[in-house]
């Protein structure tokens, strides 16, 4: 049964960076890209980017080109992402997902990091 | 980016009656179009994928229909675990894009 765990919840001052991390298991490693997707306070969801199976590639929401990066450890079969220069509307939810190639949806996700920017 | 745009924005039924969640697309996204649950401090669940196709365990009260630009979601005989905010994504090209939600309330 496929599994995502999560790092647990941050605070950051604003211009500050943070790391979240999901570690994955009970899966077929190359069945899935990972995606992360944000929830702020009472809103949508919004999708930030993602990243292949083997890790050598990723893609981004043009919102947060240049900010945002996603890398994988396959040896530990986590991925991260890391959010730099920290606004206070960064202040959200953060999920990592699957994304089946197969079925073009975010079949499973993990529980959710909250990051509170807030000087 | 595509602009996926859901209506109503919220919506109030009692257990027992069929309702129906409209999401477009700013253009057409083909069939890849997917719905999700989710409830309160929880991570969205899906639903359907790929416009009607009915994810394993979902109960079958749940359809979905459309294709290129227009996609509904129905449910059927709502039960009291269906309260609950219900998403559409388009699945066909980054960035996957959400709609705004709809609050399904009970009445």
């Amino acid at each position: 049964q496929v599994q995502l765990v999560q790092s647990g919840a941050e605070v950051r001052k604003p211009g500050a960076s943070v790391k979240v991390s999901c570690k994955a298991s009970g899966y077929t490693f190359t069945s899935y890209y990972t995606s992360w997707v944000r929830q702020a306070p009472g809103q949508s969801l919004e999708w930030v980017g993602m990243i292949n199976p083997s890790g050598e590639s990723t893609t981004y929401a043009q919102k947060f080109q240049g900010r945002v990066t996603v890398t994988r450890d396959t040896s530990t079969t986590t991925v991260s992402m890391e959010l730099s220069s920290l606004r206070s509307d960064d202040t959200a939810v953060y999920y990592c997902a699957f994304y089946s190639l197969s079925r073009k949806s975010l079949d499973y996700w993990g529980q959710g990091t909250l990051v509170t920017v807030s000087s | 980016d595509i602009q996926m745009t859901q209506s109503p924005s919220s919506l109030s039924a009692s257990v027992g009656d069929r309702v129906t969640i409209s999401c477009r697309a700013s253009q057409s996204i083909r069939n890849y179009l997917n719905w999700y649950q989710q409830k309160p401090g929880k991570p969205p669940t899906v639903l359907i994928y790929v416009a009607s196709n009915l994810e394993s365990g979902v109960p079958s009260r749940f359809s979905g229909s459309g294709s290129g630009t227009d996609f509904s979601l129905t449910i059927s005989g709502l039960q009291p675990e269906d309260f609950a905010t219900y998403y559409c994504q388009q699945g066909n090209s980054a960035p996957y894009t959400f709609g705004q939600g709809t609050k399904l309330e009970i009445k």
